[in-house]
């Protein structure tokens, strides 16, 4: 079955700390993967993706994510995080023949501590 | 440039009313889907569209029904809520090229008394 597990419902951190969130995937092909960002009331804003290619990926706001196709996994990572980044982080998957559908990790929600 | 625009922002229905929430996109998106939001479980998706007239179904279609009579709009039914169909809901499009993201509306949230 296909999947999305993200291992941690809530993490906290404090500021300037570095931040890793997990994010491993069960699919039958090899997929898309996204990483969205939700603020508190808002909509889904794109962090960053993987189709293809390098496997470290940079995205906005100073976050990356690494694609391990043995783990199955694509963990984020952002070496030094802001008050401003807490929020309610997703990881989702995709078929590489685009279908107009995702499935979504749980979600892991960011506390920053000053 | 609007992107996904979604109406209500907020609703509060009693069981057993029906209504229909609007999702437009002005980006000539050819696929749009819709979602639901619950804690702790992520988002679902509900029902899609790979294009006008076109429509099939996602893993929680029960209970909620779509249509797809032109590219920008892909409105959501309720005809009779349950106070299990409370949850926040979004709207998102996307092309049907590969290597695209999907992009996503404010959501609606929605209460069933």
């Amino acid at each position: 079955a296909q999947s999305v597990t993200q291992p941690d419902i809530h993490i906290t951190v404090s500021e300037g700390a570095s931040l890793e969130l997990r994010c491993n995937y069960s699919y039958g092909a090899t997929p898309y993967l996204f990483w969205y960002v939700q603020s508190p009331g808002q909509g889904l804003q794109l962090l960053l993706k993987y189709f293809s290619g390098d496997t470290l990926v940079q995205g906005i706001k100073g976050f990356e994510a690494e694609f391990k196709r043995s783990q199955s996994s694509f963990n984020l990572r952002k070496p030094s995080v802001h008050w401003s980044d807490a929020a309610e982080y997703f990881c989702a998957v995709g078929a590489r023949s685009n279908t107009g559908k995702l499935i979504f990790g749980q979600g892991t929600t960011l506390q920053v501590k000053p | 440039n609007a992107g996904v625009t979604q109406t209500p922002k907020f609703q509060v229905l009693k069981t057993g009313q029906s209504m229909t929430l609007q999702c437009a996109q002005d980006m000539n998106h050819e696929y749009m889907s819709w979602y639901r939001q619950d804690p702790g479980m992520g988002l679902r998706l509900i029902h899609y569209s790979v294009g006008a007239g076109i429509t099939d179904q996602g893993e929680v279609p029960n209970g909620y029904n779509v249509s797809r009579s032109t590219t920008e709009d892909f409105p959501l039914r309720l005809l009779s809520a349950a106070p299990s169909q409370t949850s926040v809901y979004f709207c998102a499009s996307s092309t049907r090229q590969d290597n695209q993201p999907q992009h996503f509306g404010d959501g609606t949230r929605l209460s069933i008394l």
